[in-house]
């Protein structure tokens, strides 16, 4: 079964701490991105990966971390620095040309 | 930020009429697709155009491309309750080393039986 996996698909989170978001994928893409999504909002990139041991900040990069030491996995960490950290988290893929992202279900993260 | 706008921001329309919404972006494109979204879920791909093309057409759905305005705009033709959900723009921009998705700030369309 092809696709994109991001777990968990709910996160409750307290002040201070640092979770980590994963996302999965078994289509061979090589670009991988997250986005934030805020109610009534658009997506706003965070990161994003095109190749293995690379990746670069997008425009709301502070506060967030992430790693792809293999081409299926691009896990996000969301850590204390981050203020406002309550959002929906989307996780894509898609070929280096970009023609097609393909998206997870999402993360709902709240803080408590 | 280099996101885009989409206006409306919320359409409201009656089935059977036509939905268009319309997207500008700040930067030189490769290409400029559209997305769907259902409520609290992950987006879908709709359609992609390409910077040297100007009108594409699928099914119900045509996009028009004006790249020295900046803009794009998407047509519903002959709407159903079921093509109630947010609609996005996303853009890659031309040049540079690596290939990015900017999504626009999206209009949410609701389409009354």
């Amino acid at each position: 079964d092809g696709g994109i996996t991001q777990s968990p698909k709910y996160l409750f989170r307290k002040e201070g701490q640092n979770v980590t978001l994963s996302c999965e994928q078994n289509l061979n893409h090589d670009a991988m991105y997250w986005y934030r999504q805020d109610p009534g909002q658009g997506l706003r990139l965070i990161y994003y990966s095109q190749i293995v041991n690379d990746f670069q900040k997008g425009d709301i990069a502070e506060g967030y971390s992430v790693s792809r030491e293999k081409k299926e996995s691009f896990p996000l960490t969301v850590t204390s620095a981050q203020k406002n950290p309550t959002a929906f988290y989307l996780c894509a893929t898609s070929s280096w040309a970009v023609t097609e992202a393909f998206f997870g279900q999402g993360t709902r993260l709240t803080v408590v | 930020s280099q996101q885009g706008e989409e206006d409306p921001q919320a359409l409201s329309i009656q089935e059977g009429e036509n939905a268009t919404m319309n997207c500008s972006y700040k930067t030189s494109i490769n290409n400029l697709q559209w997305y769907r979204q259902n409520s609290g879920r992950g987006l879908v791909h709709l359609i992609l155009i390409r910077s040297n093309e100007r009108e594409k057409h699928s099914g119900r759905l045509r996009v028009t491309l004006d790249t020295s305005k900046k803009s794009s705009s998407l047509l519903i033709t002959a709407s159903r309750a079921a093509d109630t959900a947010s609609y996005f723009c996303a853009t890659v921009p031309y040049g540079g080393a690596t290939n990015k998705l900017i999504f626009g700030t999206g209009t949410l369309l609701a389409v009354q039986p």
